[in-house]
Protein backbone atom coordinates (compact mmCIF):
# COMPACT_ATOMS: atom_id res chain seq x y z
CA UNK A 1 0.00 0.00 0.00
CA UNK A 2 1.06 3.60 -0.13
CA UNK A 3 3.58 4.78 2.47
CA UNK A 4 4.19 8.19 3.85
CA UNK A 5 4.00 10.95 1.11
CA UNK A 6 5.34 14.50 1.41
CA UNK A 7 5.45 17.34 -0.28
CA UNK A 8 7.46 18.84 -2.20
CA UNK A 9 10.59 17.27 -1.78
CA UNK A 10 12.52 20.30 -2.36
CA UNK A 11 11.77 23.66 -1.46
CA UNK A 12 14.27 26.65 -1.96
CA UNK A 13 12.64 30.01 -0.47
CA UNK A 14 14.47 33.37 0.41
CA UNK A 15 14.66 34.84 3.55
CA UNK A 16 11.60 36.03 5.66
CA UNK A 17 9.09 34.06 3.13
CA UNK A 18 6.50 31.71 4.34
CA UNK A 19 6.55 28.11 3.37
CA UNK A 20 3.87 25.06 3.68
CA UNK A 21 4.90 21.36 4.09
CA UNK A 22 2.35 18.77 3.77
CA UNK A 23 2.33 15.35 4.69
CA UNK A 24 0.26 12.44 3.30
CA UNK A 25 0.08 9.67 6.90
CA UNK A 26 -0.75 5.73 6.14
CA UNK A 27 -4.53 6.07 5.78
CA UNK A 28 -5.93 4.34 9.51
CA UNK A 29 -2.68 5.88 11.28
CA UNK A 30 -3.69 7.91 14.20
CA UNK A 31 -0.16 8.95 15.37
CA UNK A 32 1.79 11.59 12.79
CA UNK A 33 5.29 12.99 13.73
CA UNK A 34 6.85 16.14 12.22
CA UNK A 35 11.03 16.23 13.01
CA UNK A 36 13.55 18.05 11.21
CA UNK A 37 17.54 17.08 10.49
CA UNK A 38 20.08 18.99 9.32
CA UNK A 39 23.29 17.43 7.37
CA UNK A 40 25.28 15.35 9.91
CA UNK A 41 22.94 15.61 13.09
CA UNK A 42 20.11 13.61 14.66
CA UNK A 43 16.31 13.95 14.50
CA UNK A 44 15.02 16.70 16.29
CA UNK A 45 11.74 16.20 16.84
CA UNK A 46 9.16 19.17 16.54
CA UNK A 47 5.15 18.45 16.99
CA UNK A 48 3.46 15.16 17.65
CA UNK A 49 -0.47 14.31 16.85
CA UNK A 50 -2.48 11.50 18.41
CA UNK A 51 -6.03 11.40 17.15
CA UNK A 52 -8.00 13.70 18.63
CA UNK A 53 -5.52 14.82 21.49
CA UNK A 54 -4.14 18.22 21.67
CA UNK A 55 -0.80 17.85 19.54
CA UNK A 56 2.51 17.88 21.74
CA UNK A 57 4.21 21.26 20.53
CA UNK A 58 7.15 20.94 23.38
CA UNK A 59 9.56 20.99 19.98
CA UNK A 60 8.76 23.64 17.89
CA UNK A 61 12.06 26.00 18.09
CA UNK A 62 9.83 29.20 18.15
CA UNK A 63 6.76 30.64 17.22
CA UNK A 64 7.05 30.83 13.85
CA UNK A 65 6.29 27.29 13.44
CA UNK A 66 3.10 26.34 13.65
CA UNK A 67 1.77 22.52 12.00
CA UNK A 68 -1.93 21.34 11.95
CA UNK A 69 -3.88 18.06 11.30
CA UNK A 70 -6.77 17.94 9.41
CA UNK A 71 -9.60 15.36 10.23
CA UNK A 72 -6.65 13.67 11.41
CA UNK A 73 -5.10 12.54 8.07
CA UNK A 74 -2.95 14.95 6.60
CA UNK A 75 -0.80 17.56 8.05
CA UNK A 76 0.66 21.03 7.06
CA UNK A 77 3.95 22.37 8.67
CA UNK A 78 3.99 26.13 8.30
CA UNK A 79 6.93 28.36 8.84
CA UNK A 80 7.05 31.86 8.84
CA UNK A 81 9.67 34.63 8.40
CA UNK A 82 12.07 31.81 7.27
CA UNK A 83 15.73 32.18 8.29
CA UNK A 84 18.72 30.42 7.20
CA UNK A 85 18.99 28.06 10.05
CA UNK A 86 15.66 26.65 9.24
CA UNK A 87 17.27 25.11 6.25
CA UNK A 88 17.03 21.43 6.87
CA UNK A 89 15.55 17.98 5.83
CA UNK A 90 11.78 17.76 6.94
CA UNK A 91 10.55 14.40 8.10
CA UNK A 92 7.33 13.33 8.89
CA UNK A 93 5.94 9.95 10.14
CA UNK A 94 3.17 7.84 10.77
CA UNK A 95 2.19 5.40 13.07
CA UNK A 96 -0.64 3.09 14.16
CA UNK A 97 -0.54 4.83 17.93
CA UNK A 98 -2.45 3.00 20.39
CA UNK A 99 -3.35 0.94 18.58
CA UNK A 100 -0.07 -0.30 17.63
CA UNK A 101 1.26 -0.64 21.38
CA UNK A 102 4.11 -2.64 21.59
CA UNK A 103 5.16 -2.89 18.37
CA UNK A 104 3.78 0.50 17.52
CA UNK A 105 6.26 1.25 14.19
CA UNK A 106 6.79 4.58 12.44
CA UNK A 107 6.92 4.86 8.80
CA UNK A 108 8.61 7.93 7.92
CA UNK A 109 8.30 10.00 4.44
CA UNK A 110 11.02 10.53 2.33
CA UNK A 111 11.32 14.18 3.78
CA UNK A 112 11.02 17.88 2.12
CA UNK A 113 14.37 19.22 1.97
CA UNK A 114 13.95 23.45 3.08
CA UNK A 115 17.07 25.47 2.03
CA UNK A 116 16.59 29.39 2.85
CA UNK A 117 18.90 31.58 0.66
CA UNK B 1 19.76 14.79 30.85
CA UNK B 2 18.30 13.57 27.24
CA UNK B 3 16.11 11.17 27.52
CA UNK B 4 17.60 9.03 25.07
CA UNK B 5 21.29 9.04 24.95
CA UNK B 6 23.78 7.10 22.85
CA UNK B 7 27.31 7.06 22.06
CA UNK B 8 27.71 9.29 18.33
CA UNK B 9 30.71 6.78 17.53
CA UNK B 10 31.89 6.65 14.63
CA UNK B 11 32.88 2.95 15.15
CA UNK B 12 34.62 1.98 11.97
CA UNK B 13 35.11 -1.91 11.92
CA UNK B 14 36.44 -4.20 9.17
CA UNK B 15 33.90 -6.95 7.54
CA UNK B 16 33.15 -9.81 9.40
CA UNK B 17 33.88 -7.85 13.20
CA UNK B 18 31.43 -8.42 15.85
CA UNK B 19 29.68 -4.64 16.78
CA UNK B 20 28.08 -4.02 19.82
CA UNK B 21 25.76 -0.58 20.44
CA UNK B 22 23.74 0.72 23.82
CA UNK B 23 21.55 3.21 24.52
CA UNK B 24 20.54 4.80 27.76
CA UNK B 25 17.32 6.44 28.43
CA UNK B 26 16.00 8.41 31.21
CA UNK B 27 12.54 7.52 32.53
CA UNK B 28 12.40 4.44 34.16
CA UNK B 29 8.84 4.16 33.28
CA UNK B 30 9.23 3.60 29.47
CA UNK B 31 7.65 0.48 27.88
CA UNK B 32 8.46 0.29 24.24
CA UNK B 33 12.21 0.18 23.10
CA UNK B 34 13.34 0.10 19.13
CA UNK B 35 16.37 0.37 17.09
CA UNK B 36 15.38 2.30 13.34
CA UNK B 37 18.52 2.04 10.62
CA UNK B 38 19.30 5.15 8.79
CA UNK B 39 20.87 5.24 5.69
CA UNK B 40 22.85 8.37 4.27
CA UNK B 41 20.18 10.99 3.05
CA UNK B 42 17.72 8.58 3.73
CA UNK B 43 14.42 8.12 5.77
CA UNK B 44 14.91 6.19 9.21
CA UNK B 45 13.40 2.48 8.97
CA UNK B 46 12.65 0.10 11.83
CA UNK B 47 15.16 -2.66 12.11
CA UNK B 48 13.38 -4.27 14.92
CA UNK B 49 11.30 -4.12 17.90
CA UNK B 50 13.46 -4.53 21.88
CA UNK B 51 11.55 -7.00 23.81
CA UNK B 52 11.94 -8.04 27.52
CA UNK B 53 13.72 -11.58 27.02
CA UNK B 54 15.81 -10.16 24.03
CA UNK B 55 15.40 -11.10 20.27
CA UNK B 56 17.22 -12.18 17.83
CA UNK B 57 16.77 -11.65 13.58
CA UNK B 58 20.05 -13.10 11.94
CA UNK B 59 22.82 -11.18 12.52
CA UNK B 60 21.36 -8.49 14.71
CA UNK B 61 20.29 -9.18 18.88
CA UNK B 62 18.41 -6.54 20.85
CA UNK B 63 18.67 -6.74 24.53
CA UNK B 64 16.65 -4.78 27.29
CA UNK B 65 17.77 -3.99 30.98
CA UNK B 66 15.51 -2.40 32.32
CA UNK B 67 17.24 -2.42 36.13
CA UNK B 68 20.14 -0.38 34.59
CA UNK B 69 17.71 1.61 31.66
CA UNK B 70 19.77 0.42 29.01
CA UNK B 71 19.06 -1.49 25.54
CA UNK B 72 21.80 -2.90 23.34
CA UNK B 73 22.44 -3.85 19.85
CA UNK B 74 24.77 -6.41 18.96
CA UNK B 75 25.61 -7.01 15.23
CA UNK B 76 27.37 -9.89 14.44
CA UNK B 77 29.41 -11.02 11.28
CA UNK B 78 29.47 -7.27 9.94
CA UNK B 79 28.82 -6.47 6.05
CA UNK B 80 29.55 -3.74 4.55
CA UNK B 81 25.85 -2.73 3.44
CA UNK B 82 25.44 -2.71 7.68
CA UNK B 83 27.27 0.90 7.11
CA UNK B 84 24.42 3.13 8.65
CA UNK B 85 23.48 4.91 11.24
CA UNK B 86 21.42 3.24 14.02
CA UNK B 87 18.91 4.98 15.95
CA UNK B 88 17.87 4.19 19.54
CA UNK B 89 13.93 4.61 20.12
CA UNK B 90 11.74 4.40 23.60
CA UNK B 91 8.29 5.29 23.79
CA UNK B 92 7.04 6.28 27.78
CA UNK B 93 3.83 4.29 26.85
CA UNK B 94 2.71 1.34 24.52
CA UNK B 95 1.95 3.38 21.54
CA UNK B 96 2.69 7.21 22.35
CA UNK B 97 4.89 8.95 21.71
CA UNK B 98 8.34 8.07 20.63
CA UNK B 99 11.41 9.52 21.50
CA UNK B 100 14.69 9.33 19.46
CA UNK B 101 18.09 9.45 20.27
CA UNK B 102 21.09 11.03 18.28
CA UNK B 103 22.34 8.03 16.51
CA UNK B 104 25.14 6.04 16.21
CA UNK B 105 27.38 5.84 12.89
CA UNK B 106 28.91 2.42 11.95
CA UNK B 107 31.14 2.42 8.88
CA UNK B 108 32.20 -1.02 8.44
CA UNK B 109 35.38 -1.59 5.80
CA UNK B 110 36.62 -4.26 3.40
Amino acid sequence: GAGVSQSPSNKVTEKGKDVELRCDPISGHTALYWYRQSLGQGLEFLIYFQGNSAPDKSGLPSDRFSAERTGGSVSTLTIQRTQQEDSAVYLCASSLGWAGGSTDTQYFGPGTRLTVL
Amino acid sequence: RKEVEQDPGPFNVPEGATVAFNCTYSNSASQSFFWYRQDCRKEPKLLMSVYSSGNEDGRFTAQLNRASQYISLLIRDSKLSDSATYLCVVQRKRGGKSTFGDGTTLTVKP
